[in-house]
């Protein structure tokens, strides 16, 4: 079936090194994606997405890259800090009825970052 | 902040019983999505409520039902509790993009 996966379990850094979360999709006609962050004790965390118009797109720190053709998408974190310990997810958003989407997320993958 | 609160924050229940959680926003959105995140797993998709009424549902039986209210507040109850619905379980509202979360309600069932 169609799901949303994430290559990495677990990714460890050491601080001020760059960061990059991969993630894969199975379904083509996904048109927009949100990658979230999650701590421990929290729900997750927009973190930037991205439409399916579009190969990249840049925050403060973060870039996402999509890949149409391999339908796969990373996360970029610049100069990782110990703050950005987290569960980062991905999710693949599917359009419902009033505008709305509903994500489906992956497994996550467990970044820790040490100082 | 999202803004978003949930109750409780944690309970402990005992197979066979019935669970009702809460959910609150501040924002005003008017779509709401429950999501049960199992320990080491990503959030799975409930149900959405968009102006009271079911939007869409995930993989879930009957026992799992919800209501919206007029004021966009919600409650997810489960009914015959099993020991497999022990997790976290996430309300999020907004349903355009982003979605923001509350930081959820731990059901243990024993």
């Amino acid at each position: 079936g169609e799901s949303v996966g994430l290559h990495l379990p677990t990714l460890s850094v050491q601080e001020g090194d760059n960061s990059i979360i991969n993630c894969a999709y199975s379904n083509s006609a996904s048109d927009y994606f949100i990658w979230y962050k999650q701590e421990s004790g929290k729900g997750p965390q927009f973190i930037i997405d991205i439409r399916s118009n579009m190969d990249k797109r840049q925050g403060q720190r973060v870039t996402v890259l999509l890949n149409k053709t391999v339908k796969h998408l990373s996360l970029q974190i610049a100069a990782t800090q110990p703050g950005d310990s987290a569960v980062y997810f991905c999710a693949e958003n599917i359009s419902a009825s009033g505008g709305s989407y509903i994500p489906t997320f992956g497994r996550g993958t467990s970044l820790i970052v040490h100082p | 902040e999202t803004g978003v609160t949930q109750s409780p924050t944690h309970l402990i229940k005992t197979r066979g019983q019935q669970v009702t959680l809460r959910c609150s926003s501040q924002s005003g959105h008017n779509t709401v999505s429950w999501y049960q995140q199992a320990l080491g797993q990503g959030p799975q998709f409930i149900f959405q409520y968009y102006r009271e009424e079911e939007n869409g549902r995930g993989n879930f039986p009957p026992r799992f039902s919800g209501l919206q209210f007029p004021n966009y507040s919600s409650e997810l109850n489960v009914n015959a509790l099993e020991l497999d619905d022990s997790a976290l379980y996430l309300c999020a509202t907004g349903g355009a993009g982003e979605l923001f979360f509350g930081e959820g309600s731990r059901l243990t069932v024993l």
